[in-house]
């Protein structure tokens, strides 16, 4: 059964930092990653997805690896912003969409 | 962009009482349907998997008879908590994907809380 962790659980940062969040997944039989974002008592919003042949995806200030081999995916968040504070989840997709814990994020004026 | 439309966003039963909730696809035939429950503080868990016109895939600790899922067509899928109690209290959302190594697409989620 998959398993998804992610490091950090929790982080809080001073506004302008770049700083990173780690996911590791068990089996690296996937088809894709995806990273979303989760606003508290909110659903889901998609933040970048990579397919199994890709090595990274970026989005502005979001960029997100994928290393399928050794089963780890990075979310870089360049010059965060206090509107980055939320709880961002990774998933890996095969047969299903497996979900880890989420990193909460704070960033501080 | 594809999108899931999810009802109703939140929802207060009494202990006892079924509920139901929708997830319709509005822009793409959704093949497969996921449905999650999010604890607070806590990660999405699969509750089940559901294929249109098939008997809904429930993981494990998970009871078929009290979340009954319906996915009779390609664009509406519901999740009906039957005879709900306060521990069934959580955010539901469902997912959905089409044919493809695409992502899937998630509602916007439903709280239920049972008083």
């Amino acid at each position: 059964k998959q398993e998804v962790t992610q490091i950090p659980a929790a982080l809080s940062v001073p506004e302008g930092e770049n700083l990173v969040l780690n996911c590791s997944f068990t089996d690296s039989a996937i088809y894709n990653l995806q990273w979303f974002r989760q606003d508290p008592g909110k659903g889901l919003t998609s933040l970048l997805l990579i397919q199994s042949s890709q090595r990274e995806q970026t989005s502005g200030r979001l960029n997100a690896s994928l290393d399928k081999s050794s089963g780890r995916s990075t979310l870089y968040i360049a010059a965060s912003q206090p509107g980055d504070s939320a709880t961002y989840l990774c998933a890996v997709r095969r047969d299903d969409m497996r979900f880890g814990a989420g990193t909460r994020l704070t960033v501080k004026p | 962009g594809a999108v899931v439309s999810q009802h109703p966003s939140r929802v207060i039963c009494k202990s006892g009482t079924s509920v139901k909730i929708e997830c319709r696809s509005l822009d793409f035939q959704a093949t497969t349907m996921f449905w999650y429950r999010q604890f607070p503080k806590q990660s999405l868990m699969l509750m089940a998997t559901s294929n249109e016109g098939s008997k809904a895939t429930y993981e494990q600790g998970v009871e078929k008879d009290k979340f009954l899922i319906n996915h009779a067509s390609l664009t509406l899928s519901t999740l009906t908590v039957t005879s709900a109690h306060p521990e069934d209290s959580s955010f539901y959302i469902c997912s959905a994907s089409t044919t493809g190594d695409y992502g899937y697409t998630f509602g916007s989620g439903t709280r239920l809380t049972v008083v």
